[in-house]
């Protein structure tokens, strides 16, 4: 398995609170991506990195902002939380060169807003 | 932006039977990866693609980048119960070659 590891795995929080979700990568690859995962939309795209302190927006990218400061971590926050952002959110990473655009995922958090 | 169509959304077969999916872009795109998705888990590369044209197989799994490099599908032959679950295509384009971008998904569902 690749060495990617999502935290936390489950979180419930209340409307309107700041909620930061984190990607931890053991492969120094220099990809690395947030989706997130409801019914009939399939995987959407948030927020990806293309490096360290390098980062741009994906087709869903309202209310959410990432952060980059080492090559190992990906972090995802909310401002502030909505009701809209419940969902299974997964983190990607993926190497570059040749034949290694392979892209893993992480085993996803599920995060309620109540 | 890129966007990437995929269908059916969900398939019901009986068990022995073949399986095919396609995805379709008006964007071309450099490499196609298809993933397969279970219940709880994060999505896991089945098949990866990289030239036009390409057939690549991957057991009961083949899969084709199309000759105009904005479709891809994939097969499975000879379904067996353990083939349930989320099937997903996914695209790495030539404009924005760093984003990854999915289709909405094939939900298989197989009947013993």
């Amino acid at each position: 398995d690749a060495g990617i590891t999502q935290s936390p795995r489950h979180k419930v929080t209340e409307t309107g609170t700041p909620v930061t979700l984190r990607c931890h990568q053991t492969e120094n690859h220099r990809y690395m991506y947030w989706y997130r995962q409801d019914p009939g939309h399939g995987l959407r795209l948030i927020h990806y990195s293309y490096g360290v302190k390098d980062t741009d927006k994906g087709e869903v990218s309202d209310g959410y902002s990432v952060s980059r400061s080492k090559t190992e971590d990906f972090l995802l926050t909310l401002e502030s939380a909505t009701s809209s952002q419940t969902s299974v959110y997964f983190c990607a990473i993926r190497g570059t060169g040749g034949m290694n655009t392979e892209a893993f995922f992480g085993q996803g958090t599920r995060l309620t807003v109540v | 932006g890129q966007q990437l169509n995929q269908s059916p959304q969900s398939m019901f077969i009986q068990e022995g039977e073949d399986v095919s999916m396609n995805c379709t872009s008006s964007s071309i795109f450099n490499t196609w990866l298809w993933y397969k998705q279970d219940p709880g888990e994060g999505p896991v590369l089945l098949i990866a693609l990289y030239k036009a044209g390409e057939l690549t197989s991957n057991g009961r799994l083949t899969a084709q980048f199309g000759i105009t490099r904005k479709d891809s599908f994939l097969n499975i032959s000879a379904s067996i119960p353990s083939d349930v679950g989320i099937y997903f295509c996914a695209g790495l384009g030539v404009q924005g070659a760093q984003k990854l971008v999915f289709g909405q998904g094939t939900r298989l569902t197989i009947n013993p």
